[in-house]
């Protein structure tokens, strides 16, 4: 079957503007994580979701960072107000089960972001 | 909190030499461990990890890490590496028993296969 689709792949943004990256899981995968990857840099923690709830948020920098998974499959993490600060790969996983530990993380290709 | 060091960022190896990668980590707590590669263009696909038992554990692509508690690592070996093993690797720890089962990731090492 398909893996973690992310889109767009690629995305421009001037400073200010409004943005939504968009995660596909697989299907009927309860887990949902979004990551950060700046260049040169490993991953970096978003946000988890288990189904439509959002169990964790910690990893959000700002305010100005929002994430829904509104019926436990899509999940749109969106960025206000771009800053160049916010230039990176966003990468979504997802997990068949609660315990992501026990069953495998699928990666998507990621959505980079470039803010000018 | 935790947190994982990959002091190398770049390794080049010669075709069919051995290669180390070495990942160490700190935490207060338990911790599962993780290696991810992450080949170009694609997205980060699991190699292997330590979640209990056995200390050597084997993985994907003739990869395998042996887990050292007292010396608080988690280092990555093939005994004979390929030109296709060029990628970037990533070590990482989860908490034990953590509300979340998110990851702390490491800076990451780029394997570099020479012919």
């Amino acid at each position: 079957g398909a893996g973690v689709s992310q889109s767009p792949r690629y995305k421009v943004a001037k400073r200010g503007q409004d943005v939504a990256l968009r995660c596909d899981p697989i299907s009927g995968h309860v887990s949902l994580f979004w990551y950060q990857q700046a260049l040169g840099q490993g991953p970096e923690f978003l946000t988890y979701f288990q189904n439509e709830a959002q169990l964790d948020k910690s990893g959000l920098p700002s305010d100005r960072f929002f994430a829904e998974r509104p019926e436990g499959s899509v999940s749109t993490l969106k960025i206000q107000r771009t800053q160049q600060e916010d230039s990176a790969v966003y990468l979504c996983a997802s997990s068949l089960l609660v315990n992501s530990y026990n069953s495998p993380l699928h990666f998507g290709n990621g959505t980079r972001l470039t803010v000018t | 909190a935790q947190s994982v060091t990959q002091l190398d960022s770049q390794v080049p190896v010669f075709e069919e030499a051995p290669v180390e990668l070495r990942c160490n980590y700190s935490s207060s707590v338990s911790v599962y461990l993780f290696w991810y590669v992450q080949y170009p263009n694609q997205g980060l696909q699991l190699l292997l990890k330590y979640l209990s038992g056995s200390t050597l554990v084997k993985g994907i692509n003739g990869f395998e890490a042996e887990f050292n508690k007292s010396q608080t690592s988690f280092h990555l070996r093939k005994p004979s590496v390929h030109i296709s093993d060029t990628a970037e690797y990533f070590c990482a720890v989860g908490q034990k028993g953590g509300a979340t089962n998110k990851l702390i990731f490491g800076t990451g090492t780029l394997l570099a296969v020479q012919p």
